[in-house]
């Protein structure tokens, strides 16, 4: 089993709708979590990181449930410019980040 | 400010060939690494350093060496390329290894025929 597991989509969003996707962790240690985004053919860039209490930047919300192992992404009013793959990273012990696989995320006209 | 940089952009190299990734940065960062990306792989961790002088292996170092000689510059070595080694390969940065953002380079497309 992936230490951190994604589903690798595509999630096909219509412009304006609202999208959420989530991420499974299996290290009970890890310390904190990040989106990053990336987009095609690009390097990875931070979104945000996810607080225990959860936190929010305009319109993306992120979450973060530890009792379940899972942290979650919510883009609301999706744009056209959204469209990219979403990868969820986990830090543990040891400033060790592991890496998901990756979301992609379509959002159409 | 240029950021993170690599050379070459994309690379061709036949099996048992020999190269040097370039990964270079300018905020003065302490932190540098290497990582590779497969489809579906998520991004794993070849190499990193913490300062110049120290490098310490990561996730999956067998076939690469990296030096770190000065702060700015993190070369990736590949002793003897295998198709296996076919993959994207990004350099980052970080004000510390503990710190949140890392910030990317642009990376290298490498195949290995």
């Amino acid at each position: 089993r992936k230490e951190v597991e994604q589903d690798p989509g595509p999630f096909n969003v219509p412009e304006g709708a609202t999208v959420a996707f989530n991420c499974t962790y299996s290290n009970s240690a890890s310390q904190s979590f990040f989106w990053y985004r990336q987009d095609c053919r690009k390097e990875p860039k931070l979104l945000m990181s996810v607080y225990s209490s959860g936190n929010e930047d305009g319109r993306f919300t992120a979450q973060l449930n530890r009792a379940s192992q899972y942290i979650s992404l919510l883009i609301r009013d999706s744009k056209l410019s959204d469209s990219a793959t979403y990868l969820c990273v986990s830090k543990a012990a040891g400033n060790k980040l592991t890496f998901g696989g990756g979301t992609r995320v379509l959002v159409k006209p | 400010n240029a950021g993170v940089t690599q050379t070459p952009k994309f690379q061709v190299l036949k099996t048992g060939q020999s190269m040097t990734l370039q990964c270079a940065q300018d905020m003065n960062h302490e932190y540098m690494s290497w990582y590779r990306q497969d489809p579906g792989m998520g991004l794993r961790l070849i190499h990193y350093s913490v300062g110049a002088g120290i490098t310490d292996q990561g996730e999956v170092p067998n076939g690469y060496n990296v030096s770190r000689s000065t702060t700015e510059d993190f070369p990736l070595r590949l002793l003897s390329a295998a198709p296996s080694q076919t993959s994207v390969y990004f350099c980052a940065s970080s004000y510390g290894a503990g710190a949140d953002t890392q910030y990317f380079g642009p990376g290298t497309r490498l195949t290995v025929l």
